[in-house]
């Protein structure tokens, strides 16, 4: 069974930084694209950054490039996502979902989400 | 601000048909980007429905289609089911954009 379980979500300061995490399980991680898609409360879904099975494909939304940065640990079947200067914006729960296809094309298993909230 | 326009809401009673609209643009639906729908209950993650515009993953029932036809895409629902109470999103791919996955705006779902 497919599972994807996010963690190191909280409350953080405007200006601060957060890293979180998406262990996987039950699949051959290191043969699948991955992603972090974020939906701040009472709002609609919004994809955040991608990355290739092998970490040599990198994408990010204009809102967070140059702030948020994904990685991959293959070794560890683990998904990260480090997040810096953080703005009230940012504020959201996190799923790490995988991409089944080589290239961005549709997401088929989530996690549970992780809450970020960002607030002074 | 999303590329891909859903209705707010749709509701229908107990056994109805209900169908929720996608409509984008030539940038994205229009130029033959293939469309995904995800269904979100309340309170959980999404989970996906529909990809490749028609296909359902095995375990998802047959009372839920797809269709795409021009700029836009469709996702009905038959026999309507108190357990079909979630919110629907449709995504797909938008050329004009650094964005490569777009969300549509969401469409709740209300079973009367």
């Amino acid at each position: 069974e497919v599972q994807l379980v996010e963690s190191g979500g909280g409350l953080v300061q405007p200006g601060g930084s957060l890293r979180l995490s998406c262990a996987a399980s039950g699949f051959t991680f290191s043969s699948y694209s991955m992603n972090w898609v974020r939906q701040a409360p009472g709002k609609g879904l919004e994809w955040v950054s991608y990355i290739s099975s092998s970490s040599s494909t990198i994408y990010y939304a204009d809102s967070v490039k140059g702030r948020f940065t994904i990685s991959r640990d293959n070794a560890k079947n683990s998904l990260y996502l480090q997040m810096n200067s953080l703005r009230d914006e940012d504020t959201a729960v996190y799923y790490c979902a995988r991409d089944p296809n080589d290239y961005p094309y549709y997401f088929d298993y989530w996690g549970q989400g992780t809450l970020v909230t960002v607030s002074s | 601000q999303s590329v891909l326009t859903q209705p707010p809401s749709v509701s229908g009673a107990p056994g109805q048909r209900v169908t929720i609209s996608c409509t984008g643009s030539s940038s994205n639906i229009g130029a033959g980007y293939d469309v995904h729908w995800y269904q979100q209950l309340p309170g959980t993650a999404p989970k996906l429905l529909i990809y490749g515009n028609s296909n359902r993953p095995s375990g998802v029932p047959d009372r839920f289609s797809g269709s795409k036809s021009g700029t836009s895409a469709s996702l009905a629902i038959t026999g309507l089911q108190a357990e079909d109470e979630a919110d629907y999103y449709c995504q797909s791919y938008d050329s004009s954009l650094s964005a490569f996955y777009v969300f549509g705006t969401g469409t709740k779902v209300t079973v009367l």
